[in-house]
């Protein structure tokens, strides 16, 4: 099992860009989730996934983030335009179709924007 | 709806001495709860889960929480402590019924000094 995939690791990019983060969940985990993680405002859930269908984007900051799952395995996170604020550690989960295991994390991109 | 409070966002203490970290939930209906920890430039690992079975869960590297519904509680504890557990530790919880997102709380950083 080779856990869930996240790329790049790093990203570095000027404000205004486009950036796209990726995920790979584990085979047979049905829910995908993105977190977001900074040091003034911790975890936080952008939006999550059930069976490829978008449940709750509610934590999407603002309209320049969208993300899609076009398939049961690849997810994208898109940020355009970026900003300098936009700078965190974005992580991908997964969990499978009952809750008993939690979730298992990927090892996050690390988004600087400049 | 359900939520975690982490009392302490940073604990310190001596290395083989006992850890503890406080977790209290609030949860309308019967949870799971979760410990994960993160390493520096990681992401969250499972250390440990409660799922309505034993109330005192064994995780790994040693640690172990216990499930207490009268005081709402599910505190993480270790006998002896090494310098190897410095990390950010993070409670969750979830419904047991259905699909349910783990709600996170905001973690509790883990020093240990020689």
């Amino acid at each position: 099992d080779a856990g869930v995939i996240q790329s790049p690791r790093h990203e570095v990019t000027e404000m205004g860009q486009e950036v796209t983060l990726r995920c790979k969940p584990i085979s047979g985990h049905n829910s995908l989730f993105w977190y977001r993680q900074t040091m003034m405002r911790g975890l936080e859930l952008l939006i999550y996934f059930n069976n490829n269908v978008p449940i709750d984007d509610s934590g999407m900051p603002e309209d320049r983030f969208s993300a899609k799952m076009p398939n049961a395995s690849f997810s994208t996170l898109k940020i355009q335009p970026s900003e300098p604020r936009d700078s965190a550690v974005y992580f991908c989960a997964s969990s499978p179709p009952q809750g008993l295991k939690g979730y298992t994390f990927g090892s996050g991109t690390r988004l600087t924007v400049v | 709806a359900q939520s975690v409070t982490q009392l302490g966002s940073h604990v310190s203490v001596s290395e083989g001495a006992l850890v503890l970290l406080r977790c209290n939930y609030s949860s309308s209906v019967p949870p799971y709860l979760f410990w994960y920890v993160q390493y520096p430039n990681q992401g969250l690992q499972l250390l440990l889960k409660y799922t309505s079975a034993a109330t005192l869960v064994k995780g790994i590297n040693g640690f172990e929480a216990e499930f207490k519904k009268s005081e709402t509680s599910f505190h993480l504890t270790k006998p002896s402590a090494h310098m190897s557990d410095a990390a950010e530790y993070f409670c969750a919880v979830s419904g047991q019924r259905g699909f349910q997102k783990l709600v996170f709380g905001t973690g509790t950083r883990l020093l240990v000094s020689p």
